[in-house]
């Protein structure tokens, strides 16, 4: 997973930059994979997927890259938008975990106008 | 549109009382799940069902049950509520027969005294 403790990673980035977010995941036979963002005060959202057999999926200014290799996974937002500052978690599953995630901790991004 | 809807956003309880925070989807999801959120900590796994009156535990279900009479309705209770269950509450449903994506409720910020 990612860091442990009470501190989120942070990320700080530029209106209009590019931003990586990584996670380390836990589970070298995880099968699928998810991004969610998580705004101040509501549920997390989904964002994208890839399934263990992809390497790279892109969506709307979002791609997921997957490295299995090194059990690593990063999501790159292009043209940062300040709609963009919440805390982004990764997730992992198995085809026969009956539909339960793990989470990783989270990766809090502030956009600076 | 999935829609996940809990009972409370915010909660405001005493120790050793008897708490219900209630979660009902709409999508006809085989799966509900309950998490809490605390800082640093990520998403935490309570309590897991995957069909009327079935419940699985999760990470950490010592001071908490759960009930699931009716297909869209997810109960979570504390029987006698303390002051470590402080904490964001959130719901989640999904159909992992057809994705492995969860949709999650607003959350629920309960407070203990």
């Amino acid at each position: 997973g990612e860091s442990v403790g009470l501190h989120l990673p942070t990320l700080s980035v530029q209106e209009g930059d590019n931003s990586i977010i990584n996670c380390a995941y836990s589970n070298s036979a995880s099968d699928y994979f998810i991004w969610y963002k998580q705004e101040s005060g509501k549920g997390p959202q989904f964002i994208i997927d890839i399934r263990s057999n992809m390497d790279k999926r892109q969506g709307q200014r979002v791609t997921v890259l997957l490295n299995k290799t090194v059990k690593h996974l990063s999501l790159q937002i292009a043209a940062t938008q300040p709609g963009d500052s919440a805390v982004y978690f990764c997730a992992e599953t198995r085809d026969n975990q009956g539909g339960k995630l793990i989470f990783g901790q989270g990766t809090e991004l502030s956009v600076k106008p | 549109d999935v829609k996940v809807t809990q009972s409370s956003r915010y909660l405001v309880k005493r120790t050793g009382e008897k708490v219900f925070l209630e979660c009902v989807q709409d999508m006809d999801h085989e799966n509900m799940f309950w998490y809490r959120q605390d800082p640093g900590l990520g998403l935490r796994l309570i309590y897991f069902s995957y069909d009327v009156k079935m419940k699985e535990k999760g990470d950490i279900p010592e001071g908490y049950s759960v009930s699931r009479e009716k297909k869209e309705r997810f109960s979570l209770i504390l029987e006698s509520a303390s002051t470590n269950q402080t904490s964001m509450y959130l719901c989640a449903s999904n159909d992992y027969r057809l994705a492995y994506e969860q949709y999650f409720g607003p959350g629920t910020r309960l407070t203990v005294t």
